[in-house]
């Protein structure tokens, strides 16, 4: 079965650090894979996605993420966090099925800042 | 550009009544509706598919009768929760896509359904 896998469900990170979001993926094929960024009570906003090509993806607010093949990885980067990036992190992957990209969703990760 | 939104952004009603819920592409016309629902501290579940013009595809464990989804034009789907109960109580996002592929799907802000 298809499963996108969000190993920490909690982050802490002091204002000015690095930070890095892990997400593993299992699918047959390798999937299209997205990170969404959630705050309390929105929907959800696109920070990056991969779809074939460049392994390093850069995407918006200054993160981005590496798809690693060999180890079904598709990890999410900042190199320095700002507190307004406290939120909840979620991967997905979708495969086309031809009725529409269906995407499954980890169990997300919230980061947390601390200034 | 892609911008979608969703109508009401919170609604409470009581059990046994019927609550629709708008979403709109705003920008673009979208092709494929996705309805989503997300439990508190929990990650988003995927309820249904809709495209323009045809039946909406439920995934397994979601009753079509009780989340009856409608995707009449190409800017607007609305998922409507009958005979609401307090389980039904949740937070339900849509998303859409310009095209089958849904390669790529913008996320509505969500509504937050309160049912006493």
């Amino acid at each position: 079965a298809q499963s996108v896998t969000q190993p920490d469900i909690h982050i802490t990170v002091s204002e000015g650090a690095s930070l890095e979001l892990r997400c593993n993926y299992s699918y047959g094929a390798t999937p299209y894979l997205f990170w969404y960024v959630q705050s309390p009570g929105q929907g959800l906003q696109l920070l990056l996605k991969y779809f074939s090509g460049d392994t390093l993806v850069q995407g918006i607010k200054g993160f981005e993420a590496e798809f690693k093949r060999s180890q079904s990885s598709f990890n999410l980067r900042k190199p320095s966090v700002h507190w307004s990036d406290a939120a909840e992190y979620f991967c997905a992957g979708g495969t086309f099925t031809g009725g529409g990209n269906k995407l499954t969703f980890g169990t997300g990760t919230q980061l947390k800042v601390e200034l | 550009g892609a911008v979608v939104s969703q109508h009401p952004s919170r609604v409470i009603c009581k059990s046994g009544t019927s609550v629709k819920i708008e979403c709109r592409s705003l920008d673009f016309q979208a092709t494929t509706m996705f309805w989503y629902r997300q439990f508190p501290k929990q990650s988003l579940m995927l309820m249904a598919t809709s495209n323009e013009g045809s039946k909406a595809t439920y995934e397994q464990g979601v009753e079509k009768d009780k989340f009856l989804i409608n995707h009449a034009s190409l800017t607007l789907s609305t998922l409507t929760v009958t005979s609401a109960h307090p389980e039904d109580s949740s937070f339900y996002i849509c998303s859409a896509s310009r095209d089958r592929g849904g390669n790529e799907q913008y996320f509505g802000p969500g509504t937050r359904l309160t049912v006493t």
